[in-house]
Order: structure tokens, then sequence, then C-alpha cells
């Protein structure tokens, strides 16, 4: 049972477009969700993280909104830039039990 | 060394062998993990440790065997496995368990003949 989902497994973005990526959700009761980044030969690091009880969260070039009712969870990017072309996982937990991760979106950006 | 390290980097193994992944965290944190990613796939939670306790294992076969002697440490043992393990094997830790920040290790490609 997959909760977490990333329908697109790929993107790609002209530098210093906005990038969005997308992740759906099943469980309504997850509350606390994040974004890691991962490039090749490395493990995720972490990105960026929002409460459920907020509805967006912005940190420099990145901000992600929630919207409970639809279950989805975005991360958007502006400007995009080449050094952010990498895989993006989005991550949900539920009381601050374990972590449950979508397949991830290779994200590409182009000079 | 900082951060999350895991050795070896790449390991190629047959379904005879046994051989061991080793994970060291330098951020003193109380909770360690190991996921398995295959292609494609999101990543799988294998085993929860929380001050060198298992709080979690997540229905894995029995040739995964987990061993945390420390804080610092967690070794994952490997034994008779299958062609269908190969996948990238990754190993993070974070203050508390939970589903709050973690910090992973670069991984250990594993490819099972």
């Amino acid at each position: 049972d997959q909760q977490v989902k990333q329908n697109s497994p790929s993107l790609s973005v002209q530098e210093g477009r906005i990038s969005i990526l997308n992740c759906d959700y099943t469980n309504s009761m997850f509350d606390y969700f994040l974004w890691y980044k991962k490039y090749p030969a490395e493990g995720p690091t972490f990105l960026i993280s929002i409460s459920s009880i907020k509805d967006k969260n912005e940190d420099g070039r990145f901000t992600v909104f929630l919207n409970k009712s639809a279950k989805h969870l975005s991360l958007h990017i502006v400007p995009s830039q080449p050094g952010d072309s990498a895989v993006y996982f989005c991550a949900a937990s539920f009381n601050n039990n374990d972590m449950r991760f979508g397949a991830g979106t290779r994200l590409t950006v182009k000079p | 060394e900082t951060g999350v390290t895991q050795t070896p980097r790449h390991l190629v193994m047959g379904m005879t062998n046994k051989k061991s992944l080793k994970c060291e965290q330098h951020l003193g944190h109380n909770a360690m993990y190991w996921y398995k990613q295959s292609a494609k796939k999101p990543l799988e939670l294998m085993f929860v440790y929380s001050l060198e306790e298992r709080v979690e294992n997540n229905s894995v076969p029995s040739r995964f065997s987990p061993e945390c002697p420390n804080s610092s440490h967690l070794f994952l043992h490997l034994h008779t496995l299958q062609p269908e393990d190969s996948a990238l094997y990754l190993c993070a830790s974070s203050q508390d368990s939970g589903g709050r920040e973690q910090f992973f290790g670069p991984g250990t490609r594993l490819t099972v003949l």
C-alpha cells in the first residue's frame, strides 16, 4: 500500500523558471511532511518540512504548500538553477511515527 | 568524519556469501535506520533502532540481520541473499525515532549474483 505517491517520475525546467514538484498522499492522519533531495552517489538530504497545522512554509527559493483537503503537497523552487537538478522525494509521517516516502521525481534544470 | 558514513559503497556478492554493511553516525543521534531503495520504488523502511533497541522490523526476511552495538554504529548482516535483493541500502539517523528529519548516509549499492 503506497501511501505517498509522486506521479511524475521526471520534470524538466528551464533555468530561472519555476519548478513545481507534486506529491499526493492517502492517509489523512499524516501530520508532518518533508522534502528530501538526492544527488547521484549521495544519500537523500533534508530540504524543507511542513506541519499539518500550516499550509505554507518558505525557505529561500524553496516553498512547500500543503492542501489537506486534497491530500496534496507541492514543492516550488523559484528561480530554478542547474544545481537543483536531482531526485526529489516527499515523505510523510503520523504522530511522530516512521516516515513513508514517495518514489521520487527527477528534476532537470536546463541552462 | 562528519554526518553518516556507510561502508562499503559498492558490494557484489554471490547468493551463498555472508557479508555485512556498516553504518556510523557522528551526530550524537539516538535513532538509526536501515532503508532499501529499489529502482523506481519508494524507500522501504527495514529496521529502526532507538537507543540500541530494535523498535521496528518491517517484515524483513531473516536473511537480513541487523545489529546495533551502540548508538553510533549499525550493521546489516547479509546471508544467502537472492538476486531480487540487489538494491541501494541506505542508513539514516535522527535525534529520536519517529517521523522527523533524518540524516542519510550515501548508501551501499548491493548486487547479488
